[in-house]
């Protein structure tokens, strides 16, 4: 079964539109790690954002802002007022305390227009 | 020069040949990671340094042969491979492995004919 699921495979929206990226994932540890990658067209993956299991605190910075709620096993990241450069993709992650693995989603692929 | 990088960035190699991709960091970091990204696909954990040792190692064919001569440098040498291989080959570090998140380099785009 997959760890990490974004259901969303494409998203396509307007400049200067709000965003949401779906990321719900799958654990038994109560200690975990969460984690948001951005991936331009150059193919670079950016990391933009970890968050551990304790900590459902909501963040924010700039345009960008994440909520993450245990209780659906979700951390969801919002871009407001999206811009051309914000096209790209978007994955999400899951380390677990135990072991070394680190689990991605399939990404979901979005389109800022112009 | 700073964080991770990759060479070469792009690479076609024939099935009988053995080439080898370099990944250097350069964020004082105590982990590094292999990974495969083929499209449709999620990214795929090859293997996992830490201090040099490797300490995961997620079922790759033996035709893939990592070596970690020391913190900064990571090779991954290539012989005998498969077309289905062709992919895109990402290098990352991490201060230490699991919890911590990973720097990427840019990869290497890798085409097997």
């Amino acid at each position: 079964a997959q760890k990490v699921t974004q259901a969303q495979t494409e998203i396509s929206v307007v400049e200067k539109e709000d965003v949401t990226l779906d990321c719900v994932y799958e654990t038994r540890d109560t200690t975990y790690y969460l984690f948001w990658y951005k991936q331009p067209p150059s193919g670079e993956l950016v990391f933009l954002i970890r968050r551990n299991s304790f900590d459902e605190q909501n963040e924010i910075s700039g345009r960008y802002s994440w909520n993450f709620q245990k209780s659906t096993s979700s951390f969801n990241f919002t871009i407001t007022a999206s811009q051309v450069v914000d096209s790209a993709v978007y994955f999400c992650a899951l380390s677990e305390s135990t072991g070394n693995q680190f689990y991605f989603g399939t990404g979901t692929s979005l389109t800022v227009i112009p | 020069e700073t964080g991770v990088t990759q060479t070469p960035r792009h690479l076609v190699m024939g099935m009988t040949n053995k080439k080898s991709l370099k990944c250097e960091q350069h964020l004082g970091h105590n982990a590094m990671y292999w990974y495969k990204q083929s499209a449709k696909k999620p990214l795929e954990l090859m293997f996992v340094y830490s201090l040099e040792e490797r300490v995961e190692n997620n079922s790759v064919p033996s035709r893939f042969s990592p070596e970690c001569p020391n913190s900064s440098h990571l090779f991954l040498h290539l012989h005998t491979l498969q077309p289905e291989d062709s992919a895109l080959y990402l290098c990352a570090s991490s201060r230490f492995p699991g919890q911590f998140e990973q720097y990427f380099g840019p990869g290497t785009r890798l085409t097997v004919t």
